[in-house]
């Protein structure tokens, strides 16, 4: 069975920092990795979706990278903003859709 | 609009209770899942539907029932609701395989 592990659960960094959070999974024989964005009272918001193909996707000050033989993938934000602070979770697809999620990381940013 | 809508946003019941949980959405999507979170397991499968006919049992299909009653409709049902069921329910949908799912504001749902 697919197991995500996301790594700090939790972290706190002061405004205009770069920052770099993780993610890791068992079994590297994935479709896709995506990164959501989840704010208190909310659902999730899908950030980034990099195909199994790809290694990295860019939108505005985010950047995900995949590297699916090592089972990784990086999630960096550029000059972080306190509306940054959310949990940030990553989910591996494996087939028919079904995505594993990882516990998540939740991010303050300090202004 | 919510894209994505999920009624009730919280419900507080007693064990034993029938209870329904509705997801409808506008994004014309045809693929439609359930999940729920609790704390430190993150959001797990509970079932999906790829069209008005389809309905496929996910990780932790257990205690709960659903309905695809159109392409815009999922429901969720817990026939006998218990203490551990409850958590954070979300809906979800999606366009494709290769496309990123699209979630409600989720259902907060305790069971006492």
């Amino acid at each position: 069975k697919q197991e995500v592990t996301q790594i700090p659960a939790a972290l706190s960094v002061p405004e205009g920092e770069n920052l770099v959070l993780n993610c890791s999974f068992t079994d590297s024989a994935i479709y896709n990795l995506q990164w959501f964005r989840q704010d208190p009272g909310k659902g999730l918001t899908s950030l980034l979706l990099i195909q199994s193909s790809q290694r990295e996707q860019t939108s505005g000050r985010l950047n995900a990278s995949l590297d699916k033989s090592s089972g990784r993938s990086t999630l960096y934000i550029a000059a972080s903003q306190p509306g940054d602070s959310a949990t940030y979770l990553c989910a591996v697809e494996g087939g028919a859709n079904n995505l594993f999620f990882g516990t998540g990381t939740r991010l303050t940013v300090i202004p | 609009d919510a894209d994505v809508t999920q009624t009730p946003r919280n419900r507080i019941t007693k064990t034993g209770k029938r209870i329904m949980l509705e997801c409808s959405q506008t994004k014309g999507h045809d693929r439609m899942y359930w999940y729920r979170q609790d704390p430190g397991l993150g959001l797990r499968l509970i079932y999906y539907s790829f069209d008005v006919k389809d309905i496929n049992k996910g990780e932790i299909s257990d205690g709960y029932s659903v309905s695809r009653q159109a392409q815009a409709k999922f429901s969720l049902s817990l026939e006998s609701a218990i203490p551990n069921q409850t958590a954070l329910y979300f809906c979800a949908t999606s366009d494709r395989g290769d496309q990123p799912q699209h979630f409600g504001d989720g259902t907060r749902l305790s069971i006492l």
